[in-house]
């Protein structure tokens, strides 16, 4: 079965703490490509990174930074010095090559920044 | 700028009433899907389509139709709309090839639906 699990509902943090949100996937194939996306309070859904299954080299981008990590099938997301701006919804979400190219979300993690 | 444009944003409309939301892609894409978001469940295909003409059921595709007579154009109608397709939804579009610039889906700004 294809699916990714996002055992966090809700999380919430007080500004400045590190936050990691947990993403568990499950596919048959080797090639795959895995997402986070963030949906903000206006609903709109910003893609933040992708990862295809032969790279699990760790990226940081400025406070965020992702884990990769195909043995244990995760793809971890952290926030570092959390703020405020960062309360959204965050989505995993995992490709892979059949027909549909569909993205297989988790049921996202609804993260509260509290000042 | 590259956009995917939905319209309506937000919409209201009583069980039965036909309905079209209407989606639009300026980046040459292949490739179109509709998605619906529901709490606790994530976003989940509706429909999709490979090129013009060419379109395929997703996971939850009851009670929905599409149609791309244009590549820039994919709607998305409810012909007999229930309660239960109140949601909010998300049309896509990407391109098709073994690029890794191909993998990315560029999502429209959404639309809620309510269905009294």
């Amino acid at each position: 079965a294809q699916k990714v699990t996002q055992a966090q509902t809700e999380i919430s943090v007080v500004e400045k703490e590190d936050v990691t949100l947990d993403c568990v996937y499950e596919t048959r194939d080797t090639t795959y490509y895995l997402f986070w996306y963030k949906q903000p309070p206006s609903g709109e859904l910003v893609f933040l990174i992708r990862r295809n299954s032969f790279d699990e080299q760790n990226e940081i981008s400025g406070r965020y930074s992702w884990n990769f990590q195909k043995s244990t099938s995760s793809f971890n997301f952290t926030i570092t010095a959390s703020q405020v701006v960062d309360s959204a919804v965050y989505f995993c979400a995992l490709m892979f090559r059949d027909s549909s190219y569909k993205l297989i979300f988790g049921s996202g993690t609804r993260l509260l920044v509290r000042p | 700028e590259a956009q995917v444009t939905q319209n309506p944003r937000y919409l209201i409309t009583v069980t039965g009433k036909k309905l079209t939301v209407t989606c639009s892609q300026n980046m040459n894409h292949e490739y179109m899907s509709w998605y619906r978001q529901d709490p606790g469940l994530g976003l989940r295909q509706i429909y999709y389509s490979m090129n013009v003409e060419v379109t395929d059921k997703g996971d939850v595709p009851e009670g929905y139709k599409v149609s791309r007579k244009e590549k820039r154009n994919f709607p998305l109608i409810l012909e007999s709309p229930s309660p239960n397709q109140t949601s909010l939804y998300f049309c896509a579009s990407k391109g098709l090839g073994t690029g890794e610039r191909n993998t990315e889906a560029f999502f429209g700004q959404g639309t809620r639906l309510t269905v009294v």
